[in-house]
């Protein structure tokens, strides 16, 4: 079966530090992978998807950033977090043809 | 014309009730129409899913109900209980563009005794 590891589970970070949430599904191969975030009490925007290796495309600008260097890892980058940035980070991933399986998600606040 | 609405933004409903989230669309091109419900904390789950070629879908107590003429669709929770007191997502995607879903706001339901 598919499973879907996203972590740490809470980050606190000062502005201006770096970021680096990582997120790798098992059990299935070339699968489409997203990066959601999430506002308290708000709904999912999407930042960043990727239907291969190296393949990235982005959403919305930001002061983030997303890499797949591997066909079943997924990374989500800040070289500086404002903070702005704090949300609820989700990864998720998708068969091609259908909806997806979300990770447990990280919390992340910039102080 | 990516846009999903959703409504109510909240909803108390007594146990045994019926809870109704309400979802409507603007591309056509949409082929695809998950809700996902989640608890505070976790990452959303898939609840129940539907292709506009059919009117209905049900598992258990959880009910779509499509009208693809009108462009929406609903969510009923039958016979709702206090564990079903989540945020509830609905979204669409059309699937030949990398599956990308488009989510309504979300809906707070608070079942109570």
């Amino acid at each position: 079966s598919q499973t879907i590891h996203q972590w740490p589970a809470t980050l606190v970070q000062p502005v201006g530090s770096p970021l680096s949430l990582e997120c790798t599904v098992e059990g299935t191969s070339n699968p489409n992978l997203y990066w959601y975030r999430q506002a308290a009490g708000r709904g999912l925007q999407l930042l960043f998807y990727s239907v291969g290796i190296g393949q990235i495309s982005s959403e919305v600008p930001q002061n983030l950033s997303a890499s797949r260097p591997q066909d079943r890892q997924f990374i989500l980058s800040s070289k500086k977090l404002l903070l702005s940035d704090s949300g609820f980070y989700l990864c998720a991933w998708s068969p091609w043809d259908y909806g997806y399986t979300f990770g447990s998600g990280t919390r992340l606040t910039v102080v | 014309q990516q846009q999903v609405k959703q409504s109510p933004q909240s909803l108390i409903v007594q146990k045994g009730g019926i809870s109704i989230i309400n979802c409507a669309y603007e591309n056509t091109a949409f082929d695809y129409f998950p809700w996902y419900q989640q608890f505070p904390g976790k990452g959303p789950a898939l609840l129940i899913a539907i292709r506009p070629d059919v009117s209905e879908k049900k598992e258990g107590r959880f009910t779509i109900s499509f009208n693809k003429s009108a462009k929406q669709f609903s969510l009923h929770i039958m016979d709702s209980q206090p564990g079903d007191s989540a945020t509830y997502f609905c979204a669409a995607t059309n699937t030949g563009t990398a599956s990308k879903l488009t989510f309504g706001t979300g809906t707070r339901l608070q079942v109570t005794l």
